[in-house]
């Protein structure tokens, strides 16, 4: 299996445009998660799916944010507008069952909104 | 609420045993989980503690105390390539909870 596939990975923007990054999990995976990593924040979760459904979006910054998941292949993050402080690395991670099982995280996507 | 905390920094030579501490104020939580993420990359799987006690896995060993709120990862025979940002992470209700992340130095 390749793993988690993320694109684009590496993302240049300018404040006020539109952002949408894409996951695709590893086959077989019930669990897709969103992380956002900052040198001031950690690795925070955004947003998990389970079976394609959005079980906890509590982490979501706010409504600029969206996340949809429209089959089992296929996750997308979207920041629109996009602001300066969404500056970040956006992980997306997969895993076969719950917390008890093994993360697997994707390569990332580094967006820099100017 | 729920909090992790590790030392932010820790250095050692090659060849060294180095032990990275996590203690957490959580509770009703699955297990304790290690990942490594080097400069760049994204965070990996270490090893994973459902019950107190130790666990190893070749060079490295994890430990859990549910009474003492209270875990580490222990490397040991440190190789340079070891030098990475390490995070322990609580399982609850199918997320993960991650620590603050504690950067390891290894110098020749």
């Amino acid at each position: 299996d390749a793993g988690v596939i993320q694109s684009p990975r590496h993302e240049v923007t300018e404040m006020g445009q539109e952002v949408t990054l894409r996951c695709k999990p590893i086959s077989g995976h019930d669990y897709l998660f969103w992380y956002r990593q900052t040198m001031m924040r950690g690795l925070e979760l955004l947003i998990y799916f389970n079976n394609n459904v959005p079980i906890d979006d509590s982490g979501m910054p706010e409504d600029r944010f969206s996340a949809k998941m429209p089959n089992a292949s296929f996750s997308t993050l979207k920041i629109q507008p996009s602001e300066p402080r969404d500056s970040a690395v956006y992980f997306c991670a997969s895993t076969l069952r719950g917390t008890a099982d093994t993360q697997y995280f994707g390569p990332g996507t580094r967006l820099t909104v100017l | 609420g729920q909090s992790l905390e590790q030392p932010s920094e820790v250095t050692a030579v090659e060849g060294a045993i180095v032990q990275i501490n996590c203690t957490y104020q959580t509770s009703g939580f699955y297990g304790l989980s290690w990942y490594q993420q080097h400069d760049g990359g994204a965070p990996t799987f270490l090893s994973y503690n459902a019950l107190d006690g130790l666990e190893e896995t070749g060079r490295f060993s994890s430990f859990l105390s549910r009474s003492d709120s209270y875990g580490y990862l222990l490397l040991q025979e440190l190789q340079m390539k070891d030098s990475a940002s390490y995070f322990c992470a609580v399982g609850r209700a199918d997320k993960l909870i991650f620590g603050t992340g504690t950067r390891l130095q290894v110098f020749p």
